[in-house]
């Protein structure tokens, strides 16, 4: 149980460019989902927390008009890379819990590249 | 603030061996869950292994097992009989388990080697 996926696992694509990213909880309802960051050979950075059908919590430095995030259904959580730099690429990681107790499962992550 | 320290960038064990993983945090909370997670080269974030701080005994997962010693703030994860599927990119984390942010605080995290 607690499976999350996330969609796409990798994208290449040219500065100026909007990339959506899609992180699904598929066996469980998340009303709270998480979005990190994490560059090479480093940890993971919380960027924003995202509420279904409110707005997302964004942590302190993190543009929200740069990283656009969309929490549609209990089961959906979207985050948007808008006008994407080549200082945008990193891995980028989201997290599900089933509630507030129990432990964050990871999607298994996307990479992005921006050229 | 809350910090979570690995002071292990990097450690190795042979295959069948154990071997333990150290971190220390620090937090002016008194509850609080405290995580061991691992990341293979695949990139995924697995949890290996939590800790709520309220429970004074250990937690235990088949191999896997923690020191945990509150008043230390340290919260150490060792392995026994150590696999070549053991090799990856330890983090330790830290949460805070009432009111507030649900951010995970990680460590810079600790690469295990497993040689055969």
């Amino acid at each position: 149980g607690a499976v999350v996926s996330q969609h796409p696992s990798r994208v290449i694509c040219k500065s100026g460019t909007s990339v959506k990213i899609e992180c699904r909880s598929l066996d469980f309802q998340a009303t709270t989902m998480f979005w990190y960051r994490q560059f090479p050979k480093q940890s993971l950075m919380l960027m924003a927390t995202s509420n279904e059908g409110s707005k997302a919590t964004y942590e302190q430095g993190v543009e929200k008009d740069k990283f656009l995030i969309n929490h549609a259904s209990l089961t959906l959580s979207t985050l948007t890379v808008t006008s994407a730099h080549p200082e945008d690429s990193s891995f980028y990681i989201c997290s599900a819990r089933v509630r507030r107790s129990q432990p964050q499962h990871f999607g298994d992550g996307t990479r992005l590249s921006i050229l | 603030a809350q910090t979570v320290t690995q002071s292990q960038p990097e450690m190795s064990v042979q295959e069948a061996e154990t071997v333990t993983l150290s971190c220390t945090y620090d937090t002016s909370e008194s509850d609080y869950y405290l995580f061991w997670y691992k990341q293979p080269p695949s990139r995924q974030m697995i949890l290996v292994i939590r800790q709520e701080a309220y429970k004074q005994q250990n937690a235990t997962e088949n191999r896997f097992s923690v020191n945990f010693q509150k008043a230390a703030k340290s919260f150490s994860l060792k392995i026994s009989d150590s696999q070549l599927g053991d090799a990856a990119m330890y983090f330790c984390a830290y949460r805070r388990s009432q009111g507030g942010s649900e951010k995970l605080v990680f460590g810079k995290g600790t690469k295990l080697t497993v040689n055969p």
